[in-house]
């Protein structure tokens, strides 16, 4: 696609529940990331995949977070069992080969009641 | 951490004027990149600095990078409406696949 694509925009759900965030990254961009915002911060690192290795998972804050990544291209983030501290901006971006600029999506808001 | 700090944490300026923010951080790095990021959006890649470059141009955007002071600056000259947005410095470490983002620095400009 032209840019890095996110789904859904918005989701709000309730504190228990699980979710899942998309992430669509650019063709050809072989590294992809997750971020996580909270309301005036900055971005905290949450998972890298590149290529075929295996994913740097260092920054999950906990096991209720995974993420996968099929067939190089498109991935999912999945929250288990969400807390009210969950409620942030998740952001995905993608680059060609780990180097050189990312490109960012719009982001995923997401509000635990 | 290895996240650094950007300061100052907001600033606000007349049209016109210039704007500098700074960014430090604590281990070395291949490249250092700022951002931009407009209210609820995600975030623009402005500029890309290396380790041995020690300034870059792009329009009225000046990025100076000191190596051995861990610390970077963004300067925007000419400052016009458009340019109020969050601006993040992100920082690549020699090791490690993560780029570290601060806080970042809220640039309200005046018009």
């Amino acid at each position: 696609g032209a840019g890095v694509s996110q789904s859904p925009s918005n989701k709000v759900t309730e504190k228990g529940k699980d979710v899942e965030l998309r992430c669509d990254p650019i063709s050809g961009h072989t590294a992809l990331y997750w971020y996580r915002q909270s309301l005036g911060q900055g971005l905290e690192f949450l998972i890298y995949f590149q290529g075929n290795s295996a994913p740097d998972k260092s920054g999950l804050p906990s096991d209720r977070f995974s993420a996968e990544r099929t067939g190089g291209s498109v991935s999912t983030l999945t929250i288990q069992r969400t807390q009210q501290e969950d409620s942030a901006v998740y952001l995905c971006a993608s680059s060609f080969k780990g180097f050189g600029e990312l490109f960012f999506g719009e982001g995923s808001r997401l509000t635990v009641l | 951490s290895q996240q650094g700090e950007e300061d100052p944490q907001a600033l606000s300026i007349q049209e016109g004027e210039n704007a500098t923010m700074n960014c430090s951080y604590k281990t070395s790095i291949n490249n250092l990149q700022w951002y931009r990021q407009n209210s609820g959006r995600g975030l623009v890649h402005l500029i890309l600095i290396r380790s041995n470059e020690r300034e870059k141009h792009s329009g009225r955007l000046r990025v100076t990078l000191d190596t051995s002071k861990k610390s970077s600056s963004l300067l925007i000259t000419a400052s016009r409406a458009a340019d109020t947005a969050s601006y993040f410095c992100a920082r690549e470490p020699n090791t490690g696949n993560q780029f570290y983002f601060g806080t970042g620095t809220s640039l309200t400009v005046i018009p």
